[in-house]
Order: structure tokens, then C-alpha cells, then sequence
């Protein structure tokens, strides 16, 4: 198993400039969500999915959308990035079940200039 | 809405003594779980203990405990005979579920701790 696995590592982008992050399992976990880390800031909850075709908002959702049109990803997009953006970004999947643990992908350093 | 603090950015420790990280939350709920999270260099989140809390018995999971305090909402984590390898920055976390059944995870802001040799 892969695990939960995040492209790319590391990207530089202008203002304005649109991309999506990647994120893959291969657990079959129904559950999956993205976090931005911030300096003093923790981990904070921006979209989540319990399954395919499901959604949610978390903390902090604006500028962000998400999908999920399998189980295995759950891709994050910048529409129009901004500055505020910088930071980085984790990915994180388990089973759905209460009792389950969460696994965090490596995380996505992303610049905006 | 519920809320987690960690109200010690930094801490230092002695290789080999004990050190304990604090981290209080805020909930109106009954059934939920705890977690703490340790995330060295490289980044990369590992789950360290995690605390049901319908459990009075505190977790333990070899050099790590927790010690958890349902009424005053409360989870400090111990490491005890600490190694090198534990100078990390540790989050508590807390698990909500939300109204549609689903749940979702607060983090705190984290402790960062620097193990001296």
C-alpha cells in the first residue's frame, strides 16, 4: 500500500493562477479531507468527504473546491489563487467508522507570489 | 463551536526525564475522541495515542500517556525516558461529530518540543 500520497510536493504560483492538488489512497477509506498548516495556526479543516460524490465545508472553505467522484481521490483546487494561500497543505483519509484513526499524506508546500 | 488549546508553544526537555505537554478543549458533547499528533521535520503527521471519551482508563502507548480529564476537559500528554528522536512539534486533536452524522477533526495549535542531549 501507497498510503495516502500528495502531488506536487512543492509549487510556486502567481496571483490569479489557478491549480489543483492532488490527493490519492488506496486504503478503500471513505473518509477523506484537506488541511492548510499555518505558523500558529495548526492544522485547520478547509473541505472533507465521507464518499464518493459527498462533500462538506470545514473551517476554512473559501477560495477552495473539491470533489470526489471516486473513493481513491479527493482533489483540491485554487480557482484563483491568492497570496493568503501560501501554506501547507495536508491531505488525510480513514474509514468512516467512529472508532477509526486518520492517515495524513506528506503534505503540498504551495507559494503564491 | 468547539475549540482545542495548546497554550505552550515551546517546550524543552532532558534526555531521559519526563516532560508533559498540555492541551485543553472545549465541547458540549459527551462522546467524542481525543488524539495527539506528533509531526517532526519531514513533516509528515503520525498519530501518537488517542483517548476514547467514554474511557475513564487513560491510554498509554509505550513511553506515552495521556492524562485525561473528562470534567475539566483536560488531556495532557506524558512522554516519559525521552529520546532524541521525540524533538517534534505535537498537536492535540480533537473529533466532533457533526449534525449530519458525519465528523470532523480541530486541531490545536501545537508544542513545539526540543529534546536536550
Amino acid at each position: 500500500n501507497a498510503g495516502v500520497t500528495q502531488t506536487p510536493k512543492f509549487q510556486v504560483l502567481k496571483t490569479g493562477q489557478s491549480m489543483t492538488l492532488q490527493c490519492a489512497q488506496d486504503m478503500n477509506h471513505e473518509y477523506m479531507s484537506w488541511y492548510r498548516q499555518d505558523p500558529g495556526m495548526g492544522l485547520r479543516l478547509i473541505h472533507y468527504s465521507v464518499g464518493a460524490g459527498i462533500t462538506d465545508q470545514g473551517e476554512v472553505p473559501n477560495g477552495y473546491n473539491v470533489s470526489r467522484s471516486t473513493t481513491e481521490d479527493f482533489p483540491l483546487r485554487l480557482l484563483s489563487a491568492a497570496p493568503s494561500q501560501t501554506s501547507v497543505y495536508f491531505c488525510a483519509s480513514s474509514y468512516r467508522g467512529v472508532r477509526e484513526t486518520q492517515y495524513f499524506g506528506p503534505g503540498t508546500r504551495l507559494l503564491v507570489l | 463551536a468547539q475549540t482545542v488549546t495548546q497554550s505552550q508553544p515551546e517546550m524543552s526537555v532532558q534526555e531521559a526525564e519526563t516532560v508533559t505537554l498540555s492541551c485543553t478543549y472545549d465541547t458540549s458533547e459527551s462522546d467524542y475522541y481525543l488524539f495527539w499528533y506528533k509531526q517532526p521535520p519531514s513533516r509528515q503527521m503520525i498519530l501518537v495515542i488517542r483517548q476514547e471519551a467514554y474511557k475513564q482508563q487513560n491510554a498509554t502507548e509505550n513511553r506515552f500517556s495521556v492524562n485525561f480529564q473528562k470534567a475539566a476537559k483536560s488531556f495532557s500528554l506524558k512522554i516519559s525516558d525521552s529520546q532524541l528522536g521525540d524533538a517534534a512539534m505535537y498537536f492535540c486533536a480533537y473529533r466532533d461529530r457533526t449534525t449530519s452524522g458525519t465528523y470532523k477533526y480541530i486541531f490545536g495549535t501545537g508544542t513545539r518540543l526540543k529534546v536536550l542531549a
